[in-house]
């Protein structure tokens, strides 16, 4: 059974910092892996989409990583912004079934 | 992108009813839907997948008789929340795939809230 990992559960940085958040996955039979972000009572909307086969994505101040055989995944986030206080989850798509399992999340809070 | 639109995004209702919610794919066609709960400041659990013209398949633990889920269209698939309680309260999210290169890429709509007095 695919189980995802996040660590750690909430971070608290000043403003303009560089940041890591990490996630996990125990089964590396996947076919992607996806970073979202989530406000408070919100929906989800997607950040990155790493395909099985790719190392690494960017958009702007985000760089996800992926390493299938370690069965891990890193979001940096550059220069932190008081707008990226959220909660970012991310998910693996399962070979086969196609479902997508999350982690628990990373409450992450960025202070002026 | 494409676009999954959820009605209501928030409904409270009293205890003993039964809710509706709606998840459409606006701009593409979906045999399969996703449905998922989540609890405050909890991740978000799979309940089932919803299947066009067939019955939905749900995760173990979710019981079938509380939430119906009916997928009649390409582009609709509806969860009803039978003889809500208020243990049933929760963000519910649904999600509709579509095809990007060798596998699916998930599209979510903003959720809906259930309150149950």
């Amino acid at each position: 059974k695919q189980e995802v990992t996040q660590i750690p559960a909430a971070l608290s940085v000043p403003e303009g910092e560089n940041l890591v958040l990490n996630c996990s996955f125990t089964d590396s039979a996947i076919y992607n892996l996806q970073w979202f972000r989530q406000d408070p009572g919100k929906g989800l909307t997607s950040l990155l989409l790493i395909q099985s086969s790719q190392r690494e994505q960017t958009s702007g101040r985000l760089n996800a990583s992926l390493d299938k055989s370690s069965g891990r995944s890193t979001l940096y986030i550059a220069a932190s912004q008081p707008g990226d206080s959220a909660t970012y989850l991310c998910a693996v798509l399962i070979q086969g079934a196609q479902k997508l399992v999350f982690g628990q999340g990373t409450r992450l809070t960025i202070n002026p | 992108g494409a676009v999954v639109s959820q009605h209501p995004s928030w409904v409270i209702c009293k205890s003993g009813t039964s809710v509706k919610i709606e998840c459409r794919s606006l701009d593409f066609q979906a045999t399969t839907m996703f449905w998922y709960r989540q609890f405050p400041k909890q991740s978000l659990m799979l309940m089932a997948t919803s299947n066009e013209g067939s019955k939905a398949t749900y995760e173990q633990g979710v019981e079938k008789d509380k939430f119906l889920i009916n997928h009649a269209s390409l582009t609709l698939s509806t969860l009803t929340v039978t003889s809500a309680h208020p243990e049933d309260s929760s963000f519910y999210i649904c999600s509709a795939p579509t095809l990007r290169g060798v596998a699916d890429i998930q599209y979510f709509g903003a959720g809906t809230r259930l309150s149950v007095l």
